[in-house]
């Protein structure tokens, strides 16, 4: 079946720009996480659903940063007034289990690169 | 708190060769770890978990790590590199007190030599 998707592969956008990056989970799926990744360092947590609402947001860098997942299935990652230390890999993933158990493999799209100049 | 440190930021091998990638771990809790394997150009995959079950763990492509609590270790290994191990490695961390979140270790970019 089909994995993690996200669009677009890359965006550049100029500084103070809006832009939207969208994730669709594995089907099924009730959990979706936001990571991000800058460039030589691992993935940082933005923020996590459960459903369609945000479980955990406490990665989320500052009020610039959005998520929504309006429907408990695709979510969209909103930045506002985009800075040039925005630029960075934005990670999608999505598990299978809602029990919070350590088996939840979360599987991971190939992410969305995002350059601001 | 919790932390993980991946000792090596750049280890390389010849093909055929053990692989060793080293990782420690800070945390309050009892904790799972992961590692996880980032080929260029695409997506973060799955190598193995240690959820307290087995102190030794094995993954896929022949991959194993073992946890170590006195150490407060869980390094990666595998006993012959092939040149498609090439890439970069991840050690991750996440508390069982039902926070979701994976805290990850800066990485470690494998090299293998013909």
């Amino acid at each position: 079946g089909a994995g993690v998707s996200q669009t677009p592969s890359n965006k550049v956008t100029e500084k103070g720009k809006y832009v939207e990056l969208r994730c669709d989970p594995i089907s099924g799926h009730t959990a979706l996480y936001w990571y991000r990744q800058s460039l030589g360092q691992g993935p940082e947590f933005l923020i996590y659903f459960q459903g369609t609402g945000a479980a955990d947001d406490s990665g989320l860098p500052n009020d610039r940063f959005f998520a929504v997942r309006p429907e408990g299935s695709v979510s969209t990652l909103k930045i506002q007034r985009t800075e040039r230390g925005d630029s960075a890999v934005y990670l999608c993933a999505s598990s299978p289990r809602t029990s919070g158990g350590a088996l939840d493999e979360q599987f991971f799209g190939p992410g969305t690169r995002l350059t601001v100049l | 708190a919790q932390s993980v440190t991946q000792l090596d930021s750049h280890v390389s091998v010849s093909e055929g060769t053990p692989v060793l990638l080293r990782c420690n771990y800070s945390s309050s809790y009892s904790p799972s770890l992961f590692w996880y394997v980032q080929h260029p150009n695409k997506g973060l995959q799955l190598l193995l978990k240690y959820t307290s079950a087995a102190t030794l763990v094995k993954g896929i492509n022949g991959f194993e790590a073992e946890f170590k609590k006195s150490e407060t270790s869980f390094h990666l290994t595998k006993p012959s590199a092939h040149m498609s191990d090439a890439a970069e490695y991840f050690c991750v961390v996440r508390l069982d007190t039902g926070r979701r979140a994976l805290t990850f270790g800066s990485g470690t970019r494998l090299q293998v030599q013909p």
